[in-house]
């Protein structure tokens, strides 16, 4: 089985930009976590989809985005483009249902200059 | 804010010792889970221990969790270099259901063959 598979694996962006970054989950997996990961804050949770609709939402501002498919493929946009924004953005797909282990992909490298 | 905290920070050991890590987390949880990141990838599910279980092993790894303390541990027997990696606690607060995980500050392990 196929694991976590997210697209690209390095973006560079300067500051104002935006960027889109995709995540396709496990076969049969319906549920899409992205997390932020820096050195300085750690993993930190964006948000959860599940069958196309946003389920959890962590605490960030309003330019990071996302959405999730009919397929369960999900993106995640991030507009107007800071130089904190820089980091490792992982994807992680799970079955979705209660106490279910989340499976990562190997992350998106995202650096603003 | 982090839910969890991992200690110690870092960790040097000789292969073939036991390496322990503890995790300490604020809240009431639904399930506490346990990863592995190596250098630049993603993380790799270890282990989930709900919250009415109290101890859970899988092949050299045992975990304890003590829901009164609000604390769990790993113990990784008899290590082996290729156990070098960042170790992370993963909580689902019971009040934002099990779709909203929140990681501790990790614990880096180093194995010395």
């Amino acid at each position: 089985k196929a694991g976590v598979t997210q697209t690209p694996r390095y973006l560079i962006k300067t500051r104002g930009q935006q960027v889109t970054l995709s995540c396709s989950p496990i076969s049969g997996h319906r549920s899409v976590s992205w997390y932020q990961q820096t050195p300085g804050q750690g993993l930190q949770f964006l948000f959860e989809y599940f069958s196309e609709t946003q389920r959890n939402k962590g605490n960030f501002p309003g330019r990071f985005s996302g959405r999730q498919f009919s397929n369960s493929r999900s993106e995640m946009n991030v507009s107007t483009l800071e130089l904190g924004d820089s980091a490792l953005y992982l994807c992680a797909s799970s079955l979705g249902g209660y106490n279910q282990p989340q499976h990562f992909g190997d992350g998106t490298r995202l650096s603003i200059l | 804010s982090q839910q969890g905290e991992e200690d110690p920070q870092a960790l040097s050991i000789q292969e073939g010792e036991n390496a322990t890590m503890n995790c300490s987390y604020k809240t009431s949880i639904n399930n506490l889970q346990w990863y592995r990141q190596n250098s630049g990838r993603g993380l790799v599910h270890l282990i989930l221990i709900r919250s009415n279980e109290r101890e859970k092993h899988s092949g050299r790894l045992r975990v304890t969790l003590d829901t009164s303390k609000k604390s769990s541990s790993l113990l990784i027997t008899a290590s082996r270099a290729a156990d070098t990696a960042s170790y992370f606690c993963a909580t689902a607060p019971f009040d934002s259901g099990t779709y909203k995980y929140i990681f501790g500050t990790g614990t880096r392990l180093k194995v010395l063959a």
